[in-house]
């Protein structure tokens, strides 16, 4: 199993600024998955962080929009930069090991005004 | 691509038996999952199959069918703690490993 801290829980931001959200693993890990939840959705994935080598971003999401840090195998960050109030909504970061389950950080709720 | 299918909501009475179903059509296959996401939290792990058959965990069962793209996820004795959105997630087995595609979730609401 793994236990992840994410923060912060829950911001109300500025339309225009960035906000750096945090995931902290307690054991190292391979990959960590970024996915954002908008509400009434399910989970969408942003991208795959791996150490070492630049993330690897999915269709729709660029790496200047979303740009993601992972300095080592337990802690990794993504930015949401230069926000719109389209950008509302739930971020998580995950973990995996190989053919086992997933486990996800508390999410961070994210309000653009 | 990838391509999974569940009812958006559904409705029982505590007590009851509920079936959650989810369809899939991926380019490769590693795994289902289900997950319960209660509103403003984050998913929580339920069940994992990965060969054809019936999994039994407690109250939650779930089934494959990997030939059919078919899984459910049977709820008993449901309890008002139950209503959630239940998730269905598959584990590709393509370029990125541990990539999970997920479902649109199905929010189960459970009256009393």
């Amino acid at each position: 199993s793994a236990v992840i801290s994410q923060k912060p829980s829950r911001d109300i931001c500025q339309r225009g600024t960035s906000l750096t959200i945090q995931c902290q693993v307690d054991s190292q890990v391979t990959m960590m998955f970024w996915y954002r939840q908008q509400p009434g959705q399910s989970l969408t994935l942003i991208a795959t962080a791996n150490q070492g080598s630049e993330a690897t971003y999915e269709s729709g999401f660029v790496i200047d929009k979303f740009p993601i840090s992972r300095p080592n195998l337990t802690f990794s960050t993504l930015t949401v930069s230069n926000m719109s109030p389209e950008d509302s909504s739930i971020y998580l970061c995950s973990v995996q090991a190989q053919n086992t389950e997933a486990f996800f950080g508390q999410g961070t709720r994210l309000t653009v005004v | 691509g990838q391509n999974i299918d569940q009812p958006t909501e559904m409705t029982a009475t505590e007590g009851a038996i509920v079936q959650i179903n989810c369809t899939y059509q991926t380019s490769g296959f590693n795994g289902l999952f289900w997950y319960q996401q209660h509103a403003g939290e984050a998913p929580t792990f339920l069940s994992y199959n990965v060969l054809d058959g019936l999994e039994e965990k407690g109250r939650f069962s779930s089934f494959l069918s990997r030939s059919k793209g078919y899984s459910y996820l049977l709820l008993k004795e449901l309890q008002m703690k139950d209503s959630a959105s239940y998730l269905c997630a598959v584990l590709d087995r393509g370029s990125t490993l541990g990539r999970l595609y997920f479902g649109r979730g199905t929010q189960l609401t459970v009256w009393p």
